[in-house]
């Protein structure tokens, strides 16, 4: 199976700041990675996929980028409504794995 | 507008079993490959099944294999997850999703219904 190390597994940051989250892959993956988010209590939601492309109606503040068996989900001029948990996810080959999840909380 | 809504979720005992249903709208649903996923309380997520949009191919994870089978009917828009033998570590919040389309990561998620597996 392929793994998937998500790091920081919490972060805090304020209203404005640009956060970066990454997923390691455990083997080359291609850019099959799909970013979620997760606010308490409710759905994931998707946000990217193939690594670079939003899903329909993402803000352009979230962007992805990838490098060999890294990626990463910035956040650009952080919103009040980005505050929640983050996943990658692995779909280069089942099984799918998804990364622990990464909190971005409020400073 | 896209919908996807879960029911059949509830309170059962080891060794139990339940239907799960996502009843699908606001899209082409047979033209759509779709999964659930689960999330344990406090935990994060885990991919169980997936399933072609024809019906014919399905995929599991090794942790439900045997136990759990994914099916679909297109007629009613409905997908389905019957889940056997259950143990304690089944109990999570099981999530219906929609893929993309000609790939297997989700686009849109259902709001979930949780399985507690209790004596």
């Amino acid at each position: 199976d392929i793994q998937m190390t998500q790091s920081p597994s919490s972060l805090s940051a304020s209203i404005g700041d640009t956060v970066t989250i990454t997923c390691r892959a455990s083997q080359g993956i291609s850019n099959y990675l799909a970013w979620f988010q997760q606010k308490p209590g409710k759905a994931p939601k998707s946000l990217i996929y193939a690594a670079f492309s939003l899903q329909s109606g993402v803000p352009s503040r979230f962007s992805g980028s990838a490098s060999g068996t890294d990626f990463t989900l910035t956040i650009s001029n952080l919103q009040p409504e980005d505050f929640a948990t983050y996943y990658c996810q692995q779909y280069d080959s089942y099984p799918l794995t998804f990364g622990g999840g990464t909190k971005v909380a409020i400073k | 507008e896209v919908q996807l809504l879960e029911s059949g979720g509830g309170l059962v005992q080891p060794g139990g079993s339940l239907r799960l249903s996502c009843e699908a709208s606001g899209f082409s649903f047979r033209s759509y490959a779709m999964s659930w996923v689960r999330q344990a309380p406090g935990k994060g997520l885990e991919w169980v099944s997936d399933i072609s949009g024809s019906g014919a191919i399905t995929y599991y994870a090794d942790s439900v294999k045997g136990r759990f089978t994914i099916s679909r009917d297109n007629s009613k828009n409905t997908l389905n997850l019957q889940i056997n033998s259950l143990r304690a570590e089944d109990t999570a919040v099981y999530y219906c999703a929609k893929l993309v389309r000609g790939d297997i990561t989700m686009s849109f998620w259902g709001q979930g219904t949780l399985v507690t597996v209790s004596s």
